[in-house]
């Protein structure tokens, strides 16, 4: 089935240590989001990328980092440096063709992170 | 800068009932409107995706309406059920480049009450 996926669904981590979660796709999407979402608070942006090796800031990129060694692969590291770290993450991509565009986006499920 | 916002946060309606939820935006240059579901603890689920091009979209009991005029859209569900209580969100896409980003609104929490 084509989707994307992220995991794990659930992640414990003690406070100073950085976290990987993973994201992959597998619908030959271009474009690749991480949010962060919060109680009352909406997504909001960490990290955006639109091609393979080439990544963006988004609104409150502080404390993370990503990389895109791959077209299906996104991950986001969640340092030691973010101070609240704990959230809900969701992934998600599009399609960009640069001509005829169809932008629908799609989401993954989600990795709820505590750090303790 | 883009900001998609929706009024009201959350909304209560009898089962049966026909409802509207609002999403405004600031920015009319948007290159397409989508709106979107996410139940409790769950990612985010695609409804509907409107074109800059386009006034309005359905899909079964969903119409979502576009004026890029007044900045507004619209999420119309017929006949509501129990099922379609979530929250839902709507999220703009601004331009054709390749630093396009989606901007979110915060989100209108729905509860269909039996």
């Amino acid at each position: 089935d084509g989707g994307i996926t992220q995991s794990p669904k659930y992640l414990f981590r003690k406070e100073g240590q950085n976290v990987t979660l993973s994201c992959e796709q597998n619908l030959n999407h271009d474009a690749m989001y991480w949010y962060r979402q919060d109680p009352g608070q909406g997504l909001r942006l960490i990290y955006y990328s639109q091609i393979v090796n080439d990544f963006q800031k988004g609104d409150i990129a502080e404390g993370y980092s990503v990389s895109r060694e791959k077209k299906e692969s996104f991950p986001l590291t969640v340092t030691s440096a973010q101070k609240n770290p704990t959230a809900f993450y969701l992934c998600a991509s599009s399609l960009w063709t640069g001509g005829s565009m169809n932008t629908e986006a799609f989401f993954g499920q989600g990795t709820r992170l505590t750090v303790v | 800068k883009q900001e998609v916002t929706q009024i009201p946060a959350a909304l209560s309606v009898p089962e049966g009932e026909n409802l509207v939820l609002n999403c405004s935006f600031t920015d009319s240059a948007i290159y397409n409107l989508q709106w979107f579901r996410q139940d409790p603890g769950k990612g985010l689920t695609s409804l509907l995706l409107i074109q800059s091009s386009q006034r309005e979209q359905t899909s079964g009991r969903l119409n979502a309406s576009l004026d890029k005029s007044s900045g507004r859209s619209t999420l119309y569900i017929a006949a509501s059920q129990p099922g379609d209580s979530a929250t839902y969100l709507c999220a703009a896409s601004n331009t054709m480049n390749r630093d396009d980003k989606i901007i979110f609104g915060k989100g209108t929490r729905l509860h269909i009450l039996p």
